[in-house]
């Protein structure tokens, strides 16, 4: 069965950058022609794509947010990686990990990364 | 402001039907398929239908999708109190590109 679980730093100050990991269990990220997500949503707030890592290691990334994120994948560990850099408050969010790239058929249970001082 | 628009509410009493509307424009509905997926408050969002019209493995047929033109909708029947949740379009849209999410429903089973 898979599992996704995220972990990260739930407190960031504002300018610093936001890393989360997202370990997978019951399924390689490497194989099985499978990409990963990255979700996020604002409390109260609806849900924006972050972007996505292909199986192959290749990333796309929403336009709005391109020139902070990076993702990464470390296939030892079977997990894979979110950085975001010069967070401001509006980073705030619930930061949830998943399963594919149009859509996303499972995800993690979520973290709440806020940015404050 | 999400580009996919959609109702922010609706409601309905058990055992009715009801629709969900979104609307987008040809550079995502109109030329790419359809997601839905609903979120329990508290909770991590869950797929309830892919490529515009296709049910996941466990999600009752009284979930059904459906698209026309720039605009998709999803239906409830047999509404169910369990049904209370927000429920989101997304699409991928060709202009980004990237994966674009509506700003969700929230339904009320009255």
């Amino acid at each position: 069965q898979l599992q996704l679980q995220e972990s990260g730093s739930g407190l960031v100050k504002p300018s610093q950058t936001l890393s989360l990991t997202c370990a997978v269990s019951g399924a390689s990220i490497a194989l099985g022609g499978y990409s990963w997500s990255w979700i996020r949503q604002p409390p109260g707030k609806g849900l924006e794509w972050i972007g996505f890592l292909f199986y192959t290691g290749g990333t796309h990334y929403n336009p709005s947010l391109k020139s902070r994120v990076t993702m990464s994948r470390d296939r030892s560990k079977n997990q894979f990686t979110l950085k975001l850099t010069s967070v401001t408050a509006a980073d705030t969010a619930v930061y949830y990990c998943a399963r594919g790239d149009y859509y996303v058929d499972s995800w993690g249970q979520g973290v709440l990364v806020t940015v404050s001082s | 402001q999400s580009v996919l628009t959609q109702p922010p509410s609706a409601s309905g009493t058990p055992g009715q039907s009801v629709t969900i509307s979104c609307s987008g424009t040809s550079s995502n509905i109109g030329s790419n398929s359809v997601n839905w997926y609903q979120q329990v408050p508290g909770t991590a969002p869950k797929l309830l239908i892919y490529s515009t019209y296709q049910r996941p493995s466990g999600v009752p047929d009284r979930f059904s999708g459906s698209k026309s033109g720039t605009s998709a909708s999803l239906a409830i029947g047999g509404l169910q109190s369990e049904d209370e949740a927000d429920y989101y379009c997304a699409a991928w849209d060709d202009s980004g590109p990237h994966v674009l999410f509506g700003g969700g429903t929230k339904l009320t089973v009255l």
